[in-house]
């Protein structure tokens, strides 16, 4: 079966670091570019961060540029986000998805997310 | 990049039609034929419905269909079910390469 599954996710205070993870499985990571996604409670879906096939082309939304880093591990099958400096704004579900299409053009299969709650 | 714009609700009665609109600019829905639909249950993470515009993936019904006129986007949905209550989301590729996604619809089967 085709799945992501995110793990990571918590409480952390402001200005606080966190790392999450999306493993893959039922296919192979690096055939695929991959994205993260989140969702604040009650609020829309927001994208966060791209990462092509091999990890060399990257690109963040302006809320979280400077602050977040999105990597990869294809010989784990395993997607990565470094959250540091983080902000209340940045409570959400965080889901990675993957990216048949490339460029972000649309996401097939998504991880059942992990919520990052940042409060003192 | 501003949201997509999308009606915060809309309603139908079961066997009936909706239609959801997706409002854009030129940056994005009008210049790309790379629009998607979401559909998320509470509690679940999002499902694709549509991409690039009008494709179906794989398993899902075809009383589910999308279209695009100018720079606005529209997912319809035919013989509405109880199941099909859920938040629809948009999606369109941008000129600035991040995707960006609308503000959601929350869809009510009477």
């Amino acid at each position: 079966e085709v799945q992501l599954v995110e793990s990571g996710g918590g409480l952390v205070q402001p200005g606080g670091s966190l790392r999450l993870s999306c493993a893959a499985s039922g296919f192979t990571l690096s055939d695929y570019e991959m994205n993260w996604v989140r969702q604040a409670p009650g609020k829309g879906l927001e994208w966060v961060s791209f990462s092509s096939s091999s990890g060399s082309t990257i690109y963040y939304a302006d809320s979280v540029k400077g602050r977040f880093t999105i990597s990869r591990d294809n010989a784990k099958n395993s997607l990565y986000l470094q959250m540091n400096s983080l902000r209340a704004e940045d409570t959400a579900v965080y889901y990675c998805a993957r990216d048949p299409w490339g460029a972000s053009k649309a996401f097939d299969i998504w991880g059942q997310g992990t919520m990052v709650t940042v409060s003192s | 990049q501003s949201a997509l714009t999308q009606p915060a609700s809309v309603s139908g009665s079961p066997g009936q039609s909706i239609t959801i609109s997706c409002t854009g600019t030129s940056s994005d829905v009008g210049n790309y034929n790379y629009v998607s639909w979401y559909q998320q249950h509470p509690g679940k993470a999002p499902k694709l419905m549509i991409y690039d515009v009008s494709n179906r993936p794989s398993g899902v019904s075809n009383r589910f269909s999308g279209s695009k006129s100018g720079n606005t986007a529209s997912l319809t949905i035919s013989g509405l079910q109880a199941e099909d209550e859920a938040d629809y989301y948009c999606s369109s590729y941008t000129s600035s390469r991040n995707p960006v996604f609308g503000g959601g619809t929350k869809l009510t089967v009477l």
